[in-house]
């Protein structure tokens, strides 16, 4: 198994442009979700999925789009993105919603200028 | 709301115990998690807790659970410079769907 995967691990966007960070994860884990990550603040659970075609808003939903159209994979869009959107991302996935494990992706650094 | 705190930077001399303290709101919470986070990698659970738990020891990590006071320790025996690392705290809701981080603790190894 690979595991959670994310590509890209680095980019930087140019204020007001669009990109999709993409997750899979080869588990076959039902529920998926992507954070943030900032100094000082933890991680923010940005949304989240359940299942296919079900998503639901996290903390800080603000600036993202989700699609769920498969069980392996989870994009995040950001359809205008602004410097404040500068962060680590985390996609992370577990089994079911009840499960207590989580398992966490290698993270994409994202700068906007 | 749920909140998580920690405090941010801890530093301990190679051999000793490191305690890595934190504290939750949520009273309803079912598990309460530690997550290490090397430099440049993901998070990647250390170990976790059921709130029925008042302790739970795994290898060098012990995990104390106060309940009434809603805090939650790490502390972990034999200090060694591979486990500088940032650690983070979680509480996981009784609804399942979200899991509230701390902002990490910072641990620093000095040989």
């Amino acid at each position: 198994n690979a595991g959670v995967t994310q590509t890209p691990k680095f980019q930087v966007l140019k204020t007001g442009q669009s990109m999709t960070l993409q997750c899979a994860q080869d588990m076959n884990h039902e529920y998926m979700s992507w954070y943030r990550q900032d100094p000082g603040m933890g991680l923010r659970l940005i949304h989240y999925s359940v299942g296919a075609g079900i998503t639901d808003q996290g903390e800080v939903p603000n600036g993202y789009n989700v699609s769920r159209s498969t069980t392996e994979d989870f994009p995040l869009r950001l359809l205008s993105a602004a410097p404040s959107q500068t962060s680590v991302y985390f996609c992370a996935s577990r089994p079911g919603l009840a499960a207590y494990e989580q398992y966490f992706g290698p993270g994409t650094r994202l700068t906007v200028t | 709301g749920e909140d998580v705190e920690q405090s941010l930077f801890l530093s301990v001399r190679e051999g000793d115990s490191s305690v890595i303290n934190c504290t939750y709101t949520d009273s309803s919470s079912t598990y309460l998690y530690w997550y290490k986070q090397e430099p440049g990698a993901g998070l990647q659970l250390l170990t976790y807790i059921f709130s029925n738990m008042d302790m739970k020891q795994d290898q060098r990590l012990t995990v104390l659970l106060n309940k009434k006071d809603k805090h939650l320790s790490l502390r972990i025996a034999d200090t060694q410079t591979g486990d500088s690392a940032i650690y983070f705290c979680a509480e996981r809701e009784t609804s399942y769907d979200k899991v509230i981080f701390g902002p990490g603790t910072s641990l620093s190894v000095i040989p």
